[in-house]
């Protein structure tokens, strides 16, 4: 099984800062099976990023994704009000299909 | 419009079973693998099991293996998860998800709004 840990597990910034975010496997997970989503309070997760760097439709330019191997990054550039949310990352590249834990991005 | 709901949830005591449903519509349901997804109250996210779209590739997390059952019925555009001996611990909202594969990609990129499983006695 895939092991992906998230880092931090809390980040406390303010609007207009950049955040982040970082997902590290416990062996190599291919970049096209590498998604990020984002889980706001009361919601079901959405799509934000997949195949480590594609930006979901609808998804604006201030988040960006990078990383190959067993080490990957999210990235918000400038933080918006509504950013603030938690963030999951999963793999795809072998069942099980395994999510890390979390980083929750909160209001400074 | 893709819609995934959930329905089956509820409060069941250990060692007992329930059976999740899955109601999709607003697109072709066995052009799609379909997973299961849960949260516990206040935790992350955990992948449960997941179907290929002919039910001739299914998989489990550990956690579940041997006791839970997952299953689709494309005639019915629905999927299924059949829960046995629950414990304390699948105690969980369950999340019906579309596994949408293109090229070299795979994601979820839909989800249910959740069905609450409460497992106490």
């Amino acid at each position: 099984e895939i092991v992906l840990t998230q880092s931090p597990g809390t980040l406390s910034l303010s609007p207009g800062e950049r955040a982040t975010l970082s997902c590290r496997a416990s062996q190599s997970v291919s970049s096209s099976y590498l998604v990020w989503y984002q889980q706001k309070p009361g919601q079901a997760p959405g799509l934000l990023i997949y195949g480590a760097s594609t930006r979901a439709t609808g998804i604006p330019d201030r988040f960006s994704g990078s990383g190959s191997g067993t080490d990957f990054t999210l990235t918000i550039s400038r933080l918006e009000p509504e950013d603030f949310a938690v963030y999951y990352c999963q793999q795809y590249t072998s069942s099980p299909y395994t999510f890390g834990q979390g980083t929750k991005l909160e209001i400074k | 419009e893709v819609q995934l709901v959930e329905s089956g949830g509820g409060l069941v005591q250990p060692g007992r079973s329930l059976r999740l449903s899955c109601a999709a519509s607003g697109f072709t349901f066995d052009d799609y693998a379909m997973h299961w997804v849960r949260q516990a109250p206040g935790k992350g996210l955990e992948w449960v099991s997941g179907i290929s779209w002919n039910s001739g590739s299914i998989g489990y997390a550990d956690s579940v293996k041997g006791r839970f059952t997952i299953s689709r019925d494309n005639a019915k555009n629905s999927l299924y998860l059949q829960m046995n001996s629950l414990r304390a611990e699948d105690t969980a909202l369950y999340y019906c998800v579309r596994r949408y594969c293109s090229g070299d990609n795979c994601y979820s990129d839909y989800w249910g709004q959740g069905t609450l499983v409460t497992v106490s006695s």
